[in-house]
């Protein structure tokens, strides 16, 4: 089994709707959490980045963790046809320069 | 600012031969990572290089791969002989300084081993 679990899709959605993604994971010494997207054929961009339990709000993008039931979120509300890509969640036990472990990625697609 | 340069993008070579990935950090970014990127999977990390010192090689396949940071900035990783199971994407990414230690990633080398 896989330290970080991550549906891979696809997520197919209508231009608007609220996306949610989320992962679960096994090692309980994570305590860094960060979303990234990943367009095809380009390396990752980091969109969200928690430290600990609790939710975080950065423009249209939610992310929550809930370290008790070890399980991370990401919602785009409004979603647009430019958040078509793969998102990965990624988390480490140190600080976020440390070795991250990522899931396989959700592919995402938002439909017109 | 520039990101991180990956060269090449694209490389297709035959089994058994050498590779070599160049990689070219954010400036002032001091810690550097090496990661492989299965198609349909995440990232997983290779190396990972504070300044010229390799601090965590752990997962590098040492018996084919290799990898160096001279002068502690551009970085190299080296494959040979090359199997047709090292087919992927290998990306570079580094980071600043404490406390600001986001990884920010190159678009990697995509790597067809025939």
């Amino acid at each position: 089994q896989k330290e970080v679990e991550q549906d891979p899709g696809p997520l197919s959605v209508p231009e608007g709707a609220i996306v949610s993604l989320n992962c679960t994971y096994s090692n309980s010494a994570f305590q860094y959490f960060m979303w990234y997207r990943q367009y095809s054929r380009k390396g990752p961009e980091l969109l969200m980045y928690t430290y600990s339990s609790g939710n975080k709000e950065d423009g249209r993008f939610t992310a929550q963790v809930d370290k008790s039931s070890k399980y991370i979120s990401l919602f785009i509300r409004d979603s647009q046809p430019s958040d078509s890509a793969t998102y990965l969640c990624a988390m480490s036990a140190g600080a976020a320069g440390n070795k991250l472990t990522f899931g396989g990625g959700t592919r995402v697609l938002v439909k017109p | 600012e520039a990101g991180v340069v990956q060269s090449p993008r694209y490389k297709i070579i035959e089994k058994k031969q050498p590779v070599a990935f160049w990689c070219n950090p954010i400036s002032g970014h001091n810690t550097l990572y090496w990661y492989l990127q299965n198609l349909g999977q995440g990232p997983e990390l290779l190396i990972r290089y504070e300044n010229e010192e390799a601090v965590d090689d752990s997962q590098l396949p040492k018996d084919r791969f290799s990898a160096e940071r001279l002068k502690g900035v551009d970085s190299t990783l080296k494959i040979q002989p090359a199997e047709l199971g090292d087919s992927a994407v290998y990306l570079c990414a580094s980071s600043p300084p404490y406390p600001d230690d986001t990884q920010y990633f190159g678009p990697g080398t995509r790597l067809t081993v025939l």
